[in-house]
């Protein structure tokens, strides 16, 4: 069966401390595999897109990375504006294009 | 440019009442979906369409109808709501083939 995990559940971090977030994933074909924020009340909101083992993406303070097994999504000195929940997908091969979500990590960046 | 709108933002339904829920995107994708959000478990596949005139389930589909007659519009009914449809409800749409969905803001429904 197709399972995306998330873990941790929920983190907290000061500002400034460094961490990561995991995403593992066990799909019969991966054709990707995204990260998403969402704030509390609104969509999920695209972050990077990663397609191959060895890929890496960089966006401010954030860094996603793919091995054949999981993701990293490294948030190098958080801010506070950085708290959110951040969602991991992945898509599978096929006409359909879906997507599988994980259940999320919630962050809480404290100043 | 408005990207996915959805509508409404809020409901409240009595048990047995019907609704539709509206979904509309202005980048021309091809790809429109449905999902619900509920604490705990993720986002899960309602409904989905690759294209206008198309419909395919998703993950949990039981209780819910959808229809794309224009390729920009995605809706979804729920014939007789029960409580267990209490959720918040997203539509994304993406343009294949390996790029990424686009969320609305998401429709809370409470089921009372």
């Amino acid at each position: 069966e197709d399972q995306v995990t998330q873990s941790p559940e929920a983190l907290r971090l000061q500002e400034g401390e460094s961490s990561s977030l995991n995403c593992s994933y066990t799909v019969s074909g991966l054709r990707g595999l995204f990260w998403y924020r969402q704030d509390p009340g609104k969509g999920p909101e695209f972050l990077f897109t990663l397609y191959s083992a060895g890929e890496e993406k960089e966006k401010e303070r954030l860094k996603a990375t793919l091995t054949k097994k999981e993701s990293f999504l490294h948030i190098t000195a958080p801010k506070p504006e950085d708290s959110a929940t951040y969602l991991c997908a992945v898509q599978l091969g096929g006409a359909t294009n879906k997507l599988i979500f994980g259940t999320g990590t919630l962050l809480a960046v404290q100043p | 440019n408005a990207g996915v709108t959805q509508t409404p933002k809020f409901r409240v339904l009595k048990t047995g009442q019907s609704m539709t829920l509206l979904c509309a995107q202005d980048m021309n994708h091809e790809y429109m979906y449905w999902y619900r959000q509920d604490p705990g478990m993720g986002l899960r596949l309602i409904h989905y369409s690759v294209g206008e005139g198309t419909t395919a389930k998703g993950e949990v589909p039981d209780g819910y109808n959808v229809s794309r007659l224009k390729k920009q519009n995605f809706l979804l009914g729920l014939e007789s709501a029960a409580p267990s449809q209490t959720s918040v409800y997203f539509c994304a749409s993406s343009y294949p083939p390996n790029t990424e969905a686009f969320f609305g803001q998401g429709t809370r429904l409470t089921v009372v």
